[in-house]
């Protein structure tokens, strides 16, 4: 299986702030990799795929980068409702495998 | 606008088999999409349990593969997830979900609520 490892796993910012979440998979995904956000007690919400593709509805300020094994998810101009749990997940292969998820708290 | 609805006993005895439903509304369950069940134990990450298409084909997470069926049911628009011989380390939050692709890049772009089962006696 492919591993995912995430970093940090926590992170506190201030509403306007820009933050870069990483996700290192333990070999090449190519750029196979999707980021979801999860709020507590929701489902997790699709906001990049193939590593930079911004899905329908997401706001301009999510953005994706990397290929290979390195990738980054950046929010640039925090907004409150941004405060969540974010995962990484590979679609190379299967078993799909998650990294084990990015807590952004408010400072 | 296609919905995903999750249903099943939300309390199993160990050893007993876990058997939930994903119902989809607003579309079609024989689409290109593969349908997908993942969990999430309290507080912990995401894991794929496997997917299956609605000709039938599956994959299955290997760690979970000897006690994982997943079905596809046509006529009543969803699809199946049994898990048989539970632990209470299989208690979680399940979750189905719609695989897309674009251009050969599958993602997750459709989640149903939730249900938490909670394996216990």
């Amino acid at each position: 299986d492919i591993q995912m490892t995430q970093s940090p796993s926590s992170l506190s910012a201030s509403v306007g702030d820009r933050v870069t979440i990483t996700c290192r998979a333990s070999q090449t995904i190519i750029n196979y990799l999707n980021w979801y956000q999860q709020k507590p007690g929701k489902a997790p919400k699709l906001l990049i795929y193939a590593a930079s593709s911004l899905q329908s509805g997401v706001p301009s300020r999510f953005s994706g980068s990397g290929s290979g094994t390195d990738f980054t998810l950046t929010i640039s101009g925090l907004q409150s409702e941004d405060f969540a749990t974010y995962f990484c997940q590979q679609s190379y292969n299967t078993p799909r495998t998650f990294g084990q998820g990015t807590k952004l708290e408010i400072k | 606008q296609v919905q995903l609805q999750e249903s099943g006993p939300g309390l199993v005895k160990p050893s007993g088999t876990l058997s939930l439903t994903c119902a989809v509304s607003g579309g079609s369950v024989s689409t290109t999409h593969w349908w997908t069940w993942v969990r999430q134990p309290p507080g912990k990450g995401l894991e794929w349990i496997g997917q299956i298409h609605y000709s039938g084909t599956t994959n299955y997470n290997p760690s979970l593969k000897s006690r994982v069926t997943m079905l596809v049911d046509k006529s009543k628009n969803q699809f199946s997830l049994k898990l048989s011989s539970v632990t209470v380390a299989d208690t979680a939050m399940y979750y189905c979900a719609r695989g897309e692709d674009d251009s050969a890049y599958w993602f997750f772009d459709l989640w149903g609520r939730g249900t938490l089962v909670t394996v216990s006696s």
